[in-house]
């Protein structure tokens, strides 16, 4: 089955501590992105990633780092994790230089409370 | 920059009725692609359909169709025979055309309830 997936799905952390939110695909997709949903701001992009080595940041990239060393994983890292970045966040990947046809599939979201 | 706007925080229909939610948009592009997504109470991210800013006809996926008008730079979402199951935030989206960045950006999100 094709899909995106993420883990943990829920996390609870106390300010400080790293952590990474791991996001994996199984459709053999250049383009990985990772996205926060907070209320009443919908979904913002954090990083993205057009292959392997090739990562970029997005609207809201502070305090969030991110590696591609495979084609299949782009884990999130939050090195020093604090309150501001509770939130819902989203994983997503599609096929890239093929635009006419990719759709951007999500994993089930990964929600983050710090403490 | 992109951005999205809706402008229903909150809607409700009837079961078995016709519901419209609106979006409109801001770019100076002249070629990009706009969407709708579902996200139910499990917080999954569900496209609902998709259209392409160079085709004219609206897209139609069953009982979900799109009306969108280029020009206004509006991109509003029908939903036919509202079932119990659509209820939902519902999220209108844009993303431009080529480039290297694929992202995508989401207005504030429409909950959609629909009563039996």
């Amino acid at each position: 089955e094709a899909q995106v997936t993420q883990n943990p799905r829920y996390l609870i952390t106390v300010t400080g501590k790293k952590l990474t939110v791991t996001c994996s695909q199984n459709m053999n997709h250049e383009y990985m992105s990772w996205y926060r949903q907070d209320p009443g701001l919908g979904l913002r992009q954090i990083y993205y990633s057009m292959n392997v080595e090739v990562t970029d940041k997005g609207d809201v990239p502070e305090g969030y780092k991110v590696s591609r060393k495979e084609k299949r994983n782009f884990p999130l890292i939050l090195e020093s994790p604090s309150p501001n970045q509770t939130s819902l966040y989203f994983c997503a990947s599609s096929l890239w230089g093929r635009e006419m046809r990719e759709t951007q599939y999500f994993g089930p979201g990964t929600r983050l409370l710090v403490l | 920059a992109q951005t999205v706007t809706q402008s229903q925080p909150e809607m409700s229909v009837q079961e078995a009725e016709t519901v419209t939610l609106s979006c409109t948009y801001d770019t100076s592009e002249n070629n990009y692609y706009l969407f709708w997504y579902k996200q139910p109470p499990s917080r999954q991210m569900i496209l609902v359909i998709r259209q392409e800013a160079y085709k004219q006809q609206n897209a139609t996926e069953n009982r979900f169709s799109v009306n969108f008008q280029k020009a206004a730079k509006s991109f509003s979402l029908k939903i036919s025979d509202s079932q119990l199951g659509d209820t939902a935030m519902y999220f209108c989206a844009f993303r431009i055309s080529g480039g290297s960045n694929y992202k995508l950006t989401f207005g504030k999100g429409t909950l959609l309830t629909v009563n039996p």
